[in-house]
């Protein structure tokens, strides 16, 4: 599969608990965006991370959420104390550069349900 | 800032009839545009983007885009619509240079291609 790939497809948990979402970026994609899809919403960018720099985290909603990325390879998002309103689909998207105008490739998405 | 304003949330169209979704957007500076399209259950697909130049762009499954400056607009055409067609559809901008990795887009429209 050449495509971006990401698990689980799908995630229901209880308030309270912690999720990790993971992204397995194009490879050789050194560029990795994660994005948030509220129900009836368009994207709402979280974080950008373009090789060895230091990530940009300002889309992140609050503390509670956080993101890793190994080199230029896999990713993973990371809510703690999940809460209702965190119910949405994440997507991940890689490029093979940073920035526009280079396009960003979208993987399907987890959807998350917070009970 | 940077925004998307996608004004309708749902397009009809008979199959065979030509389609438009309409675009409009707001960034300082000049923007690189895009249309993506999102079928059930799948992630983003990438249909095309401007860059520069040539104000009319063609991409993928026989869908266009003009870039109008002076109406800050991109909009999405066809001349044909196909039922396969029936989708939701999202525009999204960013600005040229520093911070262009973040895309902003808009809420979508959701095309229904009738029979």
């Amino acid at each position: 599969g050449a495509g971006v790939s990401q698990s689980p497809s799908n995630k229901v948990t209880e308030k309270g608990k912690d999720v990790e979402l993971r992204c397995d970026p194009i490879s050789g994609h050194t560029a990795l965006y994660w994005y948030r899809q509220r129900l009836g919403q368009g994207l709402e960018f979280l974080i950008y991370f373009q090789g060895n720099s230091a990530p940009d985290k300002s889309g992140l909603p609050s503390d509670r959420f956080s993101a890793e990325r190994t080199g230029e390879s896999v990713s993973t998002l990371t809510i703690q104390r999940t809460q209702q309103e965190d119910s949405a689909v994440y997507l991940c998207a890689s490029s093979l550069l940073g920035g526009a105008p280079n396009t960003q490739y979208f993987g399907p998405g987890t959807r998350l349900t917070v009970l | 800032a940077q925004s998307v304003a996608q004004p309708e949330d749902q397009v009809n169209v008979a199959e065979g009839n030509p389609l438009t979704v309409k675009c409009t957007y707001s960034v300082s500076g000049n923007p690189y545009l895009f249309w993506y399209v999102q079928y059930p259950n799948r992630g983003l697909q990438f249909l095309l983007k401007y860059i520069t130049g040539d104000n009319l762009v063609k991409g993928s499954y026989g869908f266009e885009a003009e870039f109008n400056k002076s109406q800050t607009s991109f909009h999405l055409k066809k001349p044909s619509a196909l039922v396969s067609d029936s989708a939701l559809y999202f525009c999204a901008v960013s600005r040229t240079g520093a911070g262009s990795y973040q895309l902003t887009f808009g809420k979508g429209t959701k095309l229904s291609v009738i029979p």
